[in-house]
């Protein structure tokens, strides 16, 4: 049930671009992307609900293919401050509404 | 933007004893709110689906018993996790949403540091 995040881990140089791809066995309602800094709460980047749809705010944007319910995650010229670990969250329909589970993490190291 | 306050953010317990973290949404009402665990370097494994005015629902695998969830009002939610062990010794974090979570995803409290010694 977990998507399946890929790569595990990214080491980029500062202004280096990079993809994290999330993709799930499941039907999705949509797709959340959140950061997490070392010992902090997830932080909310973006969320994608129609097939195809694609989003992006800054240097960080995102595309979801419905149909192969996959999602992917795009940095571009990347900051020391991307540095964390990124999760996807898919969220499904379940009994009584919606829940949303996570993928295991990518973590990105970028140095300057 | 919408805020979660969770507390306590880090607590050291007893082998035996009962801990109990909160969870409130400051300034927006939250009818449901999820409560997840990460272990180290690993990711959030959903426990339960917190709804107010009725049972949580429990992931599978999860225990029912052990894990205690109230969410009384609209704003809080609490988790008692019952008898701790140290292997419970977790860092435990709510999340909720605020108006439409399609637009603006979930809101994560800050989390709960639980060691159990």
């Amino acid at each position: 049930q977990q998507p399946v995040q890929s790569p595990q881990a990214v080491i980029l140089r500062e202004g280096e671009d990079a993809v994290i791809n999330c993709s799930s066995s499941k039907a999705l309602y949509s797709v959340h992307w959140y950061r997490q800094k070392h010992g902090e709460a997830p932080v909310f980047l973006m969320i994608l609900l129609k097939g195809g749809e694609q989003k992006g705010h800054d240097k960080i944007s995102a595309s979801f293919n419905e149909k192969k319910q996959q999602s992917s995650l795009y940095l571009t010229a990347s900051q020391l401050s991307y540095s964390g670990t990124y999760f996807c969250g898919t969220e499904i329909i379940a009994t009584g509404g919606f829940k949303t589970i996570f993928g295991a993490g990518t973590r990105l190291f970028v140095k300057a | 933007g919408a805020v979660v306050s969770q507390h306590p953010s880090r607590v050291i317990c007893k082998s035996g004893t009962s801990v109990k973290i909160e969870c409130r949404s400051l300034d927006f009402q939250a009818t449901t709110m999820f409560w997840y665990r990460q272990f180290p370097k690993q990711s959030l494994m959903l426990m339960a689906t917190s709804n107010e005015g009725s049972k949580a629902t429990y992931e599978q695998g999860v225990e029912k018993d052990k894990f205690l969830i109230n969410h009384a009002s609209l704003t809080l939610s609490t988790l008692t996790v019952t008898s701790a062990h140290p292997e419970d010794s977790s860092f435990y974090i709510c999340s909720a949403w605020d108006r439409d979570k399609d637009r603006y995803g979930y809101t994560f409290g800050s989390g709960t540091r639980l060691t159990v010694v």
